[in-house]
């Protein structure tokens, strides 16, 4: 079993549709990451977070580190936000990112 | 105030030849980290460094990779005598110090081995 899951895999949403993306992990962790990769493009941090909630524009990202787990909320979707959308976490002991798979986003207009 | 440059974007090598991946990290950033992801799987963590020091390789293959980051210039990922399996996107991200801090990506660089 990976140490970061994401769910869903893959997801199709309407322009203007709220979307949620899961994360699940089993290791103890100083931060967790979300982070957007376009298609052939690089890697864009979108939030770091180590308790509670936060809000970038459209992005909202919660954890609960209690139950290990991270939401990251788009509102008002945009076929622009069409992207592969990937939850990391870095351990308590070594500075490094444990990656999940990714959660394949698209959004049609 | 760029952002973490990696060259080249892509590069395309023979079989048995070396490849050599460069990373500027952000200015005032003093540490570098070094992702692979293969195709149709997610990133992994190869090495960490800080000037001039390895402080982390458990994920670097044994042989044919080497990463450095010295005192002046980028950090270089070295593969030597690379294989097909080599051929991946390899990222660079860099932080000012590190646990406490976040990173910021590099765009990439594509490797292809032919």
């Amino acid at each position: 079993k990976n140490e970061v899951e994401q769910s869903p895999q893959n997801l199709t949403a309407q322009e203007g549709e709220f979307i949620t993306i899961n994360c699940s992990y089993s290791v103890g962790i100083s931060a967790l990451h979300w982070l957007q990769q376009h298609p052939g493009g690089g890697i864009v941090s979108l939030f770091m977070l180590s308790s509670g909630k936060k809000k970038h524009g459209r992005l909202i990202a919660t954890i609960n580190i209690q139950e290990k787990h991270s939401s990251l909320h788009i509102t008002a979707s945009h076929p622009r936000d069409s992207a592969v959308y990937i939850c990391a976490v870095r351990g308590r002991s070594a500075d490094k990112l444990i990656f999940g798979t990714g959660t394949r986003l698209q959004v049609f207009p | 105030n760029a952002g973490v440059m990696q060259n080249p974007r892509h590069l395309v090598r023979r079989r048995g030849q070396e490849a050599r991946l460069r990373c500027s990290p952000m200015k005032g950033h003093s540490h570098v980290y070094w992702y692979r992801q293969l195709p149709e799987e997610g990133l992994k963590f190869m090495v960490y460094l800080q000037k001039e020091n390895i402080i982390d390789e458990s994920g670097m293959p044994k042989e044919r990779f080497s990463a450095e980051f010295p005192k002046e210039g980028p950090s270089i990922l070295r593969i030597q005598q690379v294989v097909r399996g080599d051929s991946a996107a390899y990222f660079c991200a860099s932080s000012a110090y590190g646990q406490d801090y976040g990173y910021t990506f590099g765009s990439g660089t594509r490797l292809t081995v032919v």
